[in-house]
């Protein structure tokens, strides 16, 4: 069984500062990693993919591979409350699959 | 922005009961998805979609289940007869063939099973 493990949270954060959140896999062939966010009710929506160790910035969010620890994370500065959310992280694992799976989710509260 | 549209939106139904879920992927994409979110759960996968036949499914994916593309922009989940654990909501996905594993989600349909 592959797993995506992560800290259902919640995760508050005071508005303007960073918000971290973790994710751990369990196979260590893995090669693809998402992260999607999903709001109360809604479907989830992609803000990043990485694919290789090291970091990835796109805006106000950056997402960390660390593939020998098998952890990736994402960033995201200067927080938001429009931030509020469930980040859903995905991973494509190895053998051959092209099917994401998905963790549990950390839920995000970014308080004024 | 090209969508993923899912139909309904909000689908109630008594156990037993067949139910079809629709969704019309985005044009240019060539797999299509279907995984499940039960109330407060994690995302499930049930289904992928490619080239007109089922590529992977899971566990979930009993023959209870079926996926149909019966045009060229439909495609659909029937459960046959819906137990009351069906009850989730549905979401369809579709990713174009550069990036078979990004992918677009509809909005949803949520399935309440009485």
């Amino acid at each position: 069984q592959k797993e995506v493990e992560q800290n259902s949270g919640p995760l508050s954060v005071p508005e303007g500062a960073i918000a971290s959140l973790n994710c751990t896999y369990s196979d260590r062939g893995s090669q693809s990693f998402f992260w999607y966010r999903q709001y109360s009710g809604k479907s989830p929506e992609l803000i990043m993919s990485i694919y290789s160790n090291g970091d990835k910035e796109d805006g106000r969010f950056t997402a960390q591979l660390n593939k020998a620890s098998q952890y990736v994370s994402l960033l995201i500065r200067d927080s938001q409350p429009s931030d509020s959310a469930t980040y859903l992280c995905a991973v494509l694992a190895s053998g051959g699959s092209y099917i994401p799976t998905f963790g549990r989710g950390t839920s995000l509260i970014v308080h004024p | 922005e090209p969508e993923v549209t899912q139909t309904p939106s909000h689908q109630v139904t008594q156990m037993g009961q067949e139910v079809i879920l629709r969704c019309v992927p985005i044009s240019n994409h060539l797999y299509f998805y279907w995984y499940r979110q039960i109330l407060g759960q994690k995302v499930e996968f049930l289904v992928s979609f490619y080239n007109n036949e089922i590529s992977e499914k899971s566990e979930i994916f009993d023959d209870q289940f079926s996926v149909e593309r019966p045009d060229g922009s439909n495609f659909t989940l029937k459960i046959r007869s819906t137990k009351l654990e069906d009850s989730a909501m549905y979401f369809c996905a579709s990713s174009e063939p550069a990036g078979a594993n990004v992918l677009t989600f509809g909005a949803g349909s949520r399935l309440t099973v009485l």
